[in-house]
Parts: C-alpha cells; structure tokens; sequence
C-alpha cells in the first residue's frame, strides 16, 4: 500500500528564517512520482513540483528547494527566507507509475509571521 | 481561461437532502477526480474517472454517486446527505487518462459544505 506521512501538522516561524516541511513516503513500486501543492487561505491548491523516482537531483526554484533521497524515502521541502505569502498549508503527495490515484498526505499548515 | 470550474461554492443542506456538486473543465482532459478535504486527513479520493463513461470508486466513496457523461463535466452526487459529509470538496482534472507518467492535477476552487 502507498503511504504519505507529513508529521508536522503546524509550523509557525518568523518571516525571513528559513522552514523546512517533512514529507516520508511508503510504496513498493520501483517506479514512482513524488509532488508539493499548495493551498494559500484562498483554498485553490497549485501544484508546486513533480519528481520522478529514478531523479534523486535537488531541485532549486528561487526560494524553494526540494531534497529527494531514496535511501530514507523522504522528499522534504524548504523555503528560504521565508515571507508572508508562504503562509498556507502544503501537501506532498505520491503516484504510482500505473496508479489512477494520488496519495495526499494529511499537509502542514506554515505560518509566516511579520 | 476558465481551467476547472466548480459550483456552488457554499451550500448548506439539511440532513437527508440531496444534491448535486457541479465540476466542468475546459482543458480536454481526460482524468477527473473528486476529493474532499477534512482537518487532518488531507485529501481523500472519492470517485474518479478515466474518461467519458468509466468511472470508479476512491478511498471513500460512500454515499457519493457520479457520472460521466461528457469529457468535461463531472458532476458528483449526494443522495441523502449526513453530518459526516460536512467537508470541503475539490473537483481535479488530469491530462493522462491514468497518472502513472506523474501529471499532475488541475484543481477547482472548491465547494464548502455544511450538513445540518
């Protein structure tokens, strides 16, 4: 069965510190897809980044930054300098390669304060 | 520009009234899904489809019914609501018609509801 664990349920922090949110995942296949999405206070989720199991690269996008590792089945998110409008809850999820089903994990609601 | 659309936003209903959430996408996609939301259990999958015509079951699917009539809309259905269906409700669509090459989903805005 595939499994996604977000044990932080609330983080708050100080804008400008940087926050790094858990993600750990259980599945058997060999071939799988690992995602973020958002939720900003306006409920709309948007979907951050997708990484496929056979790319263990850290991935960098501005502010944000993704560290996939196999070897303890984690795909963690951390923002850098953290601001405001990161305030929203996160949810990693998981596909299989022949899933019609995405795993959401039960996300972690970020809270920047000024 | 419209990407998917769900309505009502709100919608309050008595227990044993039923109703029909509405979900349309003009994306041509041909994987829809509905999950609903609930303070800390994430998302969960109710009914999905693969295209017009197929539809099948999520993780909680009961008292939950949907058709598929049209690639674009997918419409879920409660028959006789009950508190427990309180929940928030997010309609998502898909370019594969499975998801195993890790497309991800397009999301509505959501259906806030109440059941009294």
């Amino acid at each position: 069965a595939q499994k996604v664990t977000q044990a932080q349920t609330e983080i708050s922090v100080v804008e400008k510190e940087d926050v790094t949110l858990d993600c750990v995942y259980e599945t058997r296949d060999t071939t799988y897809y690992l995602f973020w999405y958002k939720q900003p206070p306006s409920g709309e989720l948007v979907f951050l980044i997708r990484r496929n199991s056979f790319d263990e690269q850290n991935e960098i996008s501005g502010r944000y930054s993704w560290n996939f590792q196999k070897s303890t089945s984690s795909f963690n998110f951390t923002i850098t300098a953290s601001q405001v409008v990161d305030s929203a809850v996160y949810f990693c999820a998981l596909t299989g390669s022949s899933a019609s089903k995405i795993i959401f994990g039960s996300g972690t609601r970020l809270s920047i304060r000024p | 520009n419209a990407g998917v659309t769900q309505t009502p936003k709100f919608q309050v209903l008595k227990t044993g009234q039923s109703m029909t959430l509405q979900c349309a996408q003009d994306m041509n996609h041909e994987y829809m899904s509905w999950y609903r939301q609930d303070p800390g259990m994430g998302l969960r999958l109710i009914h999905y489809s693969v295209g017009a015509g197929i539809t099948d079951q999520g993780e909680v699917p009961n008292g939950y019914n949907v058709s598929r009539s049209t690639t674009e809309d997918f419409p879920l259905r409660l028959l006789s609501a009950a508190p427990s269906q309180t929940s928030v409700y997010f309609c998502a669509s898909s370019t594969g018609r499975v998801l195993g090459m890790g497309e991800k989903l397009f999301f509505g805005s959501g259906t806030q509801l109440s059941v009294l």
